[in-house]
C-alpha cells in the first residue's frame, strides 16, 4: 500500500457518459498529480494541484475537468467519454511541490468505454 | 510529449546478470527520476538524481547522469526475478514548484530464473 488511495479500481462505461474518478494523496503531501497511461501514448500528465491550487496542466482534454479539495483528496471527471478514453488513470502524490521530490502513485483506475 | 526516451526497449536477461538500461532528455533538467511498475499497478519511485550529481547508489540500484550528453542509466546488479517490470525515466524540467515530471515510454524488463 502506497498511501495514495484511488478508487474505484476498474470502471465500465458507455461512451457519452461522465465518470468520477477519486484519489486521496498520502498523509502529509500537499500536490497531486493526475497522469493517464495507454499503451499508444504512455504516460502522459494531465494536471497537477498543490493545496487546492492547480499549478500546472498537461495534455488535458477540455472535457475533463478536475479539483483538490480542502481535505486535499482531488477528483478527475471526465466527460462525454470517448473510446480513446480508455486507459489506466494514475494519481500520485508529493511532499515537495512541482518535481522537485519523488512521487507515490496509487494502484490506478483502469476506465473501459465501451 | 516524452521527455525522456529509455533504451532499450525491451531487454531479456538471466537471473544473477546485470541489467543496464539508458534513458536518453531533450532539455535542461532539474533532476531525473527512475520508476518501476509492475504490470497494471502503479509506478514505484526508485531513484532520484539532480542535475549536480553524476552518480548515485541504492541497495543495487545505481544511477549516473551525463547532462553534458544529456542521458542517463540504471544498472542493477545482480538481478532477480522479481525484478521483472516496466522501468521508466522521468525528468523534471527547470521551473521550480510549477514542474511537472515528464515520463518516457519505458523499458521492459524481464529476468529469467
Amino acid at each position: 500500500d502506497s498511501g495514495v488511495t484511488q478508487t474505484p479500481k476498474h470502471l465500465i462505461t458507455a461512451t457519452g457518459q461522465r465518470v468520477t474518478l477519486r484519489c486521496s494523496p498520502r498523509s502529509g503531501d500537499l500536490s497531486v498529480y493526475w497522469y493517464q497511461q495507454s499503451l499508444d501514448q504512455g504516460l502522459q500528465f494531465l494536471i497537477q494541484y498543490y493545496n487546492g491550487e492547480e499549478r500546472a496542466k498537461g495534455n488535458i482534454l477540455e472535457r475533463f475537468s478536475a479539483q483538490q479539495f480542502p481535505d486535499l483528496h482531488s477528483e478527475l471527471n471526465l466527460s462525454s467519454l470517448e473510446l480513446g478514453d480508455s486507459a489506466l488513470y494514475f494519481c500520485a502524490s508529493s511532499t515537495l511541490q512541482g518535481a522537485m521530490g519523488g512521487y507515490t502513485f496509487g494502484s490506478g483506475t483502469r476506465l473501459t468505454v465501451v | 510529449s516524452q521527455q525522456g526516451e529509455e533504451d532499450p526497449q525491451a531487454l531479456s536477461i538471466q537471473e544473477g546478470e546485470n541489467a543496464t538500461m539508458n534513458c536518453s532528455y531533450k532539455t535542461s533538467i532539474n533532476n531525473l527520476q527512475w520508476y518501476r511498475q509492475n504490470s497494471g499497478r502503479g509506478l514505484v519511485h526508485l531513484i532520484l538524481i539532480r542535475s549536480n550529481e553524476r552518480e548515485k547508489h541504492s541497495g543495487r540500484l545505481r544511477v549516473t547522469l551525463d547532462t553534458s550528453k544529456k542521458s542517463s542509466s540504471l544498472l542493477i546488479t545482480a538481478s532477480r526475478a522479481a525484478d521483472t517490470a516496466s522501468y521508466f525515466c522521468a525528468t523534471a524540467a527547470i521551473g521550480g514548484a510549477n514542474s511537472k515530471l515528464t515520463f518516457g515510454k519505458g523499458i521492459t524488463l524481464s529476468v529469467r530464473p
